[in-house]
């Protein structure tokens, strides 16, 4: 079956890089996605990757490489408020199910 | 604010009972997604409805059902509850049917707890 698998924990420091990644075990998706959930709070959007490559939106970035089952969200200069979980999504395309990582909870030390 | 809405926030009823949530999608959005979020389970994908027909189906319980009306709202119905279907339930939307997920946004959650 489809899983994905993240990082349970990661920690940074505010002002540094720091990446989350995601790989895969899947025959088949239309793309991989990420989202982000502070706690209490609902998941929000952050990106999507169709293709390989890198994506980028501000602060942001994500990266995709099919042949390697691998994806990564790569979060630069750092802020208090990143501190959250981060989620990678894929929906597999041959029944359209939606599978999330487990998350990955993101420890920001001043 | 996503413009999903969720009601109600939370909920607290016995084993063995029946609730109702309920999601309003986004303006204009015709996908309407319902996930569980449990501790120990992440994220779990239930089910997704697009224009009142049933997309696409997860892991969800033959106790649990759901349904899309012809204004676009969706319920989500679960029934013989357990101690275990105590989670956070979310609803999402989106504009496209299949693909992704991209871009979907959620509902604020309504938080099931079953004594």
């Amino acid at each position: 079956g489809q899983s994905l698998e993240q990082p349970s924990e990661v920690t940074a420091v505010e002002g540094a890089i720091v990446q989350i990644n995601c790989t895969y075990q899947t025959s088949g998706f239309y793309g991989l996605s990420w989202y982000q959930q502070h706690d209490g709070g609902a998941p929000t959007f952050l990106s999507y990757n169709a293709l390989d490559g890198l994506e980028e939106t501000g602060r942001f970035s994500s990266f995709l490489s099919r042949s390697d089952s691998y994806g990564y969200l790569l979060l630069q200069e750092l802020q208090m408020k990143d501190s959250a979980s981060y989620f990678c999504a894929v929906r597999d395309d041959r029944d359209d199910k939606i599978i999330f990582g487990k998350g990955t909870r993101l420890h920001i030390l001043p | 604010d996503s413009g999903v809405t969720q009601t109600p926030k939370h909920l607290i009823t016995a084993t063995g009972q029946r609730v109702t949530l309920r999601c309003s999608p986004r303006s204009g959005d015709l996908s309407v997604y319902w996930y569980q979020q449990s501790l120990d389970q992440g994220l779990q994908f239930l089910i997704q409805y697009y224009n009142g027909e049933e997309r696409a189906k997860g892991n969800i319980l033959e106790r649990f059902s759901a349904q899309q009306f012809p204004d676009l709202h969706s319920e989500l119905n679960l029934s013989s509850l357990e101690l275990g279907d105590s989670a956070l339930y979310f609803c999402a939307s989106s504009p496209e049917v299949a693909g992704g997920p991209n871009e979907q946004y959620f509902g604020p959650g309504t938080r099931l707890t079953v004594t």
